[in-house]
């Protein structure tokens, strides 16, 4: 079974800069999420989608972050205009449960390395 | 406000011997404790979990032990393996959440040869 599917790996852009990342989560998991891991840090949850609505945006810097899973399969995160704050890995995440059932196990993607310059 | 805290970045064990990787948590409310390990420029692997209503779950040479009145959980790992080396992250689902995961701060264990 395929996991999930992340591009680019590594993207280095200067502040003010635009950058997108994409992700094609496993085959049938209606959950989609988008993670930021901050050097250190923990991934922090972004944006949670169930199939092509959003679940939780809470913590997503409306400002300069939106995301997308128009048909809800795979999903695009862009940042525009990025700042120095916002370099981090970008772990996209898919789970088969319906968000919130069976035991939590979220699959991870390898992530998307950005440095902001 | 950190809800689920790893105090220890590093933890470094011989060989054959036992790794104890601790977490702690704040939040009652959560129902599903979950451990992930990470190689370096990799994504979080999936480990092991433990439900809030039990004690204890063992995999193999994993054993995850939650203790609610104190609010943590700890991952034993025996032995440990020089291949166990990696960041190792707890994490904890809210009950009435839709499957977030709030994960802490990873703890680097070094399993030396």
């Amino acid at each position: 079974e395929a996991g999930v599917a992340q591009s680019p790996r590594y993207k280095i852009i200067e502040k003010r800069q635009s950058v997108a990342f994409w992700c094609n989560p496993i085959s049938g998991h209606a959950t989609l999420y988008w993670y930021q891991q901050i050097l250190g840090q923990g991934p922090k949850l972004l944006i949670q989608f169930q199939n092509n609505g959003v679940v939780d945006d809470s913590q997503l810097p409306k400002d300069r972050f939106s995301a997308e899973r128009l048909k809800g399969v795979d999903s695009t995160l862009k940042i525009q205009p990025a700042k120095l704050e916002d370099s981090a890995v970008y772990l996209c995440a898919s789970s088969l449960d319906r968000g919130g059932w069976g035991t939590g196990e979220l699959f991870f993607g390898e992530g998307s390395r950005l440095t902001v310059l | 406000d950190q809800q689920v805290k790893q105090n220890s970045p590093s933890l470094s064990v011989q060989e054959g011997r036992i790794s104890i990787l601790n977490c702690d948590y704040t939040n009652s409310m959560f129902d599903y404790f979950l451990w992930y390990k990470k190689y370096p420029a990799e994504g979080p692997t999936f480990l092991i979990s433990i439900s809030s209503i039990k004690d204890k779950n063992e995999d193999g040479r994993f054993t995850v032990f939650l203790n609610k009145s104190a609010k943590h959980l700890s991952l034993h790992i025996v032995p440990s393996q020089p291949g166990d080396s990696a960041v190792y992250f707890c994490a904890a689902r809210h009950g009435g959440s839709q499957g977030n995961l709030i994960f802490g701060k990873g703890t680097k264990l070094s399993v030396k040869p």
